[in-house]
């Protein structure tokens, strides 16, 4: 089956630039959407089909997508960004269509 | 607007049956999908399965399958999802969400605690 594999902790300064990644084999073909949670809160869709942006969300939230590696980028990091993040991708490569999510990023705003 | 609510918390018995209900509002119910994510405690998010509001069509993820069992009401725009022989590993927090477009989740219900526990 499909792994999408991202680092387990991001940090970063108030103010600064965040930027997430999520690496699997050629997820370049795939399309990744990204999730945010904060604790004790349902997952919040916050980029999907690579880069576009639901209603709602802020404009400092970006994605892109290329080769092996997809990236989440927040630009100007406030403190309620602090939050676990997800990438997710329809994996139908196999008989067995999955819907496949990575492991999560704790981001960390110093 | 969108809403998915879920019902409540519930504690069962290892070898126990769980069925959680997820009533959505807000759109036409047929023309869209629902999954099923479950996040046990401190871990990520992992996909349980998808059924079609439409036409009742499901897929459940390969770990799951002969476990769990996803249906719908839409006489009362209601999502199903039973999950069987229950062990302490099941316990986690479920959620449903809507599937936009077969690919992504864009509304999600606000979670329901399942603890197995003897």
């Amino acid at each position: 089956s499909y792994v999408l594999t991202q680092p387990p902790s991001v940090s970063v300064a108030p103010g600064q630039t965040a930027r997430i990644t999520c690496g699997g084999n050629n997820i370049g073909s795939k399309s990744v959407h990204w999730y945010q949670q904060k604790p004790g809160q349902a997952p919040v869709l916050v980029v999907y089909d690579d880069s576009d942006r639901p209603s709602g969300i802020p404009e400092r939230f970006s994605g892109s997508n290329s080769g092996n590696t997809a990236t989440l980028t927040i630009s100007r990091v406030e403190a309620g960004d602090e939050a676990d993040y997800y990438c997710q991708v329809w994996d139908s490569s196999s008989d067995h269509r999955n819907w496949v999510f990575g492991g999560g990023t704790k981001l960390t705003v110093l | 607007q969108v809403q998915l609510v879920q019902s409540g918390a519930e504690v069962k018995k290892p070898g126990a049956s769980v069925k959680v209900s997820c009533k959505a509002s807000g759109y036409t119910f047929t023309s869209y999908g629902i999954s099923w994510v479950r996040q046990a405690p401190g871990q990520g998010l992992e996909w349980m399965g998808w059924i079609s509001a439409y036409n009742g069509n499901t897929n459940y993820a390969q770990k799951l399958q002969g476990r769990v069992t996803m249906t719908t009401d839409t006489s009362t725009s209601t999502a199903y999802m039973e999950l069987r022989s229950l062990r302490s590993d099941d316990t986690a927090v479920y959620y449903c969400a809507r599937v936009y477009d077969r690919f992504y989740f864009d509304y999600w219900g606000q979670g329901t605690l399942v603890t197995v526990s003897s």
